[in-house]
């Protein structure tokens, strides 16, 4: 089956450390996105690739960085630099056009 | 610019009972509409879509209505389930915008046996 692979599901960081959470795709989409969620919020943009090798800031870019070197993978490192990291991270997919976005099951960040 | 309200929850409703969660929005260009839908612990899956005035998305009795001239997409359902107890998502994208989702705030639904 087709879908949207996120992974690990639980992940814990120490102050100072970087981490990166994982996102496959194979559903053949051309878009993947990055959004945070904090507790009885919305969702808040932090990256977005339209095709391989390119990738542009969201809402709140800062303290992050990706890539995307594979149409099917856009892993997300959360850098020392964000200084409120613990969240509910969900990555999403999209063909271009209205299609709406797949998304994964998410994985939630805790700072220790 | 892009902009998604919706109302503010919890809602809480008796098992059996009508649902309707309020949507409206503001949109440069001409929008597609989503509602979303999220159980606990888990990413958001799509409930239903319209992409122009005056359709109707529909799934698993849940209904929304396109109105241009509203700038509304209610979603509304005539008898609610335990089980439809999530936080609910209306959502709009913009073609001239890359189609990138732009998402309300969320409502979160109870609903008690």
């Amino acid at each position: 089956d087709g879908g949207i692979t996120q992974s690990p599901k639980y992940l814990f960081r120490k102050e100072g450390q970087n981490v990166t959470l994982s996102c496959e795709q194979n559903l053949n989409h051309d878009a993947m996105y990055w959004y945070r969620q904090d507790p009885g919020q919305g969702l808040r943009l932090i990256y977005y690739s339209q095709i391989v090798n390119d990738f542009q800031k969201g809402d709140i870019a800062e303290g992050y960085s990706v890539s995307r070197e594979k149409k099917e993978s856009f892993p997300l490192t959360v850098t020392s630099a964000q200084k409120n990291p613990t969240a509910f991270y969900l990555c999403a997919s999209t063909l271009a056009g209205p299609y709406g976005y797949t998304f994964g099951s998410g994985t939630r960040l805790t700072v220790v | 610019g892009n902009s998604v309200t919706q109302m503010e929850g919890p809602v809480t409703l008796s098992e059996e009972a009508f649902l309707t969660i309020n949507c409206t929005y503001t949109a440069t260009g001409y929008p597609s509409l989503f509602w979303y839908v999220q159980y606990p612990g888990e990413g958001l899956q799509l409930l239903l879509k319209a992409t122009k005035a005056d359709d109707k998305g529909s799934n698993k009795g849940f209904e929304a209505t396109y109105r241009k001239e509203t700038t509304s997409f209610h979603l509304e359902k005539g008898s609610v389930q335990v089980s439809d107890s999530a936080v609910y998502f209306c959502a709009l994208s913009v073609m001239e915008y890359g189609n990138k989702l732009v998402f309300g705030a969320g409502t979160i639904l109870r609903v008690k046996s």
